[in-house]
C-alpha cells in the first residue's frame, strides 16, 4: 500500500529555532511535494522536487529551504521559525506523469 | 490570485440527501482536476478525478461533473453519510507541467452531514 510517513505528529518550537520536517514515502515516486495548510487559505505549495538534488519553489518559499539527497526522502527546513509559520505541514508524492499526489499524516507545528 | 475557488466555505446537508459542493477555476491550461477529502489532523485522501476529455466521471456514491466553457466543476455525493462530514479540496493540474509541479488547490469546503 502506498505510504508517505513524516517523522512527526506535532511539533512545538520556539521563535528563531531551526526547524526540520522530515518526509519519507516508500513508492519510488520521483516527485515530492510540501504544502502548508491554513483554515481559510486551503493547501499552498512552499517547495517541489522532481528528483535527487533537484528542487523548485512553489507559491510560497519564503522562510524556507529544502532538501532532497535521496529519492525517498525529502526534507523541509525553517531556517529561522517565526510565529507566522505556526501550520499543518503536509507532504507528498507522485510518479512522474502522475497528477495524483498521495499526501502523508501531516506535521502540525507551533512555533511559540 | 486564486485560480481554484471554492466559493462556500461550509456546506449543512441531512443525512441520505444528496451532497454538492462546488468548484470554480480561471486557468485555461488546467486539464485535470481531482477531489480529495480531508479530516481533522489527517493529510487528504484522494476521492475522485477527471479528465479535461470527459464531463463526467463516478465511483460509486460520489460523481464530478465538468463544465468546461463554464471553467466549473462540481461533485456530489449521494446518499450523503455521517462519515462524509469533512473538508473537501477541489484541486487542478496544469498539463506544461506533467504533474511534476503539483496541484492547485481551492480553500476547502467543509461539509457537515446533520443526523
Amino acid at each position: 500500500d502506498v505510504k508517505v510517513t513524516q517523522s512527526s505528529r506535532y511539533l512545538v518550537k520556539r521563535t528563531g529555532e531551526k526547524v526540520f520536517l522530515e518526509c519519507v514515502q516508500d513508492m519510488d515516486h520521483e516527485n515530492m511535494f510540501w504544502y502548508r495548510q491554513d483554515p481559510g487559505l486551503g493547501l499552498r505549495l512552499i517547495y517541489f522536487s522532481y528528483d535527487v538534488k533537484m528542487k523548485e519553489k512553489g507559491d510560497i518559499p519564503e522562510g524556507y529551504s529544502v532538501s532532497r539527497e535521496k529519492k525517498e526522502r525529502f526534507s523541509l527546513i525553517l531556517e529561522s521559525a517565526s510565529t507566522n509559520q505556526t501550520s499543518m505541514y503536509l507532504c507528498a508524492s507522485s510518479l512522474v506523469g502522475g497528477r495524483k499526489l498521495f499526501f502523508g499524516s501531516g506535521t502540525q507545528l507551533s512555533v511559540l | 490570485d486564486q485560480q481554484v475557488k471554492q466559493n462556500s466555505p461550509s456546506l449543512s446537508v441531512q443525512e441520505g440527501r444528496i451532497s454538492i459542493l462546488n468548484c470554480d477555476y480561471t486557468n485555461s491550461m488546467f486539464d485535470y482536476f481531482l477531489w480529495y477529502k480531508k479530516y481533522p489532523a489527517e493529510g487528504p485522501t484522494f476521492l475522485i478525478s477527471i479528465s479535461s476529455i470527459k464531463d463526467k466521471n463516478e465511483d460509486g456514491r460520489f460523481t464530478v461533473f465538468l463544465n468546461k466553457s463554464a471553467k466549473h466543476l462540481s461533485l456530489h455525493i449521494v446518499p450523503s453519510q455521517p462519515g462524509d462530514s469533512a473538508v473537501y479540496f477541489c484541486a487542478a493540474s496544469d498539463y506544461s507541467g506533467g504533474g511534476a509541479d503539483g496541484l492547485t488547490f481551492g480553500k476547502g469546503t467543509h461539509l457537515i452531514i446533520q443526523p
